[in-house]
């Protein structure tokens, strides 16, 4: 069964400094996402992107935060300055629609900014 | 601010007990609804979706949608102890999922 996947599993950084997630979505999916869950916390919408394009963004997705599609399969989420706040659990989702259909997770990329 | 609320937890039920689990939320607008399970440390995994009132059953799972009310529910029938994990109530409006804090469940073998 397909599935979405993430590079790396664990990241750790020092304050300040840049990093990169990836992802790879299902392959028939159209529609990605990112999404943060800080220890403890709930799950928060960050990005959705579509057709190379971000279509939605939340209040958490400021200047520091940037997404791509380098290529046919890649999804990357880049936070150019780290910050302590950033340390949380990072999940990029996909599917094929917006509307009456499953967003489907990957694994996530645990985050630790120190 | 378009929030959706769960019953407040933890929630312990024995083994081969029913546990029910209830959401609401405050966007008239929203679309879709989902219930995720979360297993400590891990991503968050379709149990089920549900995008018209009245019930839908999916073997041991029950979800119930009522949106006169704004109200989601899932019933667990036949508690598993493998069934304890934390639920998540989630619903979309136009892209995004918005998620409910949760609500843990243990089943006590």
């Amino acid at each position: 069964e397909p599935e979405v996947t993430q590079t790396p599993s664990h990241q750790v950084t020092q304050m300040g400094q840049e990093v990169i997630l990836r992802c790879v979505p299902i392959s028939n999916h159209l529609y990605f996402y990112w999404y943060r869950q800080i220890l403890g916390q709930k799950v928060e919408f960050l990005v959705s992107f579509y057709n190379n394009e971000i279509s939605e963004k939340s209040e958490i997705f400021d200047d520091q935060f940037s997404v791509e599609r380098p290529d046919g399969s890649n999804f990357t989420l880049k936070i150019r300055s780290t910050k302590l706040e950033d340390s949380a659990m990072y999940f990029c989702a996909s599917n094929r629609a917006v509307v009456e259909e499953t967003q489907y997770f990957g694994p996530g990329t645990r985050l630790l900014v120190l | 601010q378009k929030e959706v609320e769960q019953n407040s937890g933890p929630l312990s039920v024995p083994e081969g007990a029913i546990a029910s689990l209830n959401c609401t939320y405050s966007d008239r607008g929203s679309q879709s609804f989902f219930w995720y399970r979360q297993y400590s440390g891990k991503s968050p995994e379709l149990i089920m979706f549900i995008y018209s009132n009245g019930d839908k059953e999916d073997g041991r799972f029950t979800a119930q949608l009522n949106k006169a009310s704004q109200y989601v529910s899932l019933l667990i029938r036949d508690s598993q102890p493998s069934d304890s994990a934390t639920y998540l109530c989630a619903v979309t409006n136009d892209y995004k999922l918005s998620f409910g804090a949760g609500t843990t469940v243990t089943v006590r073998a």
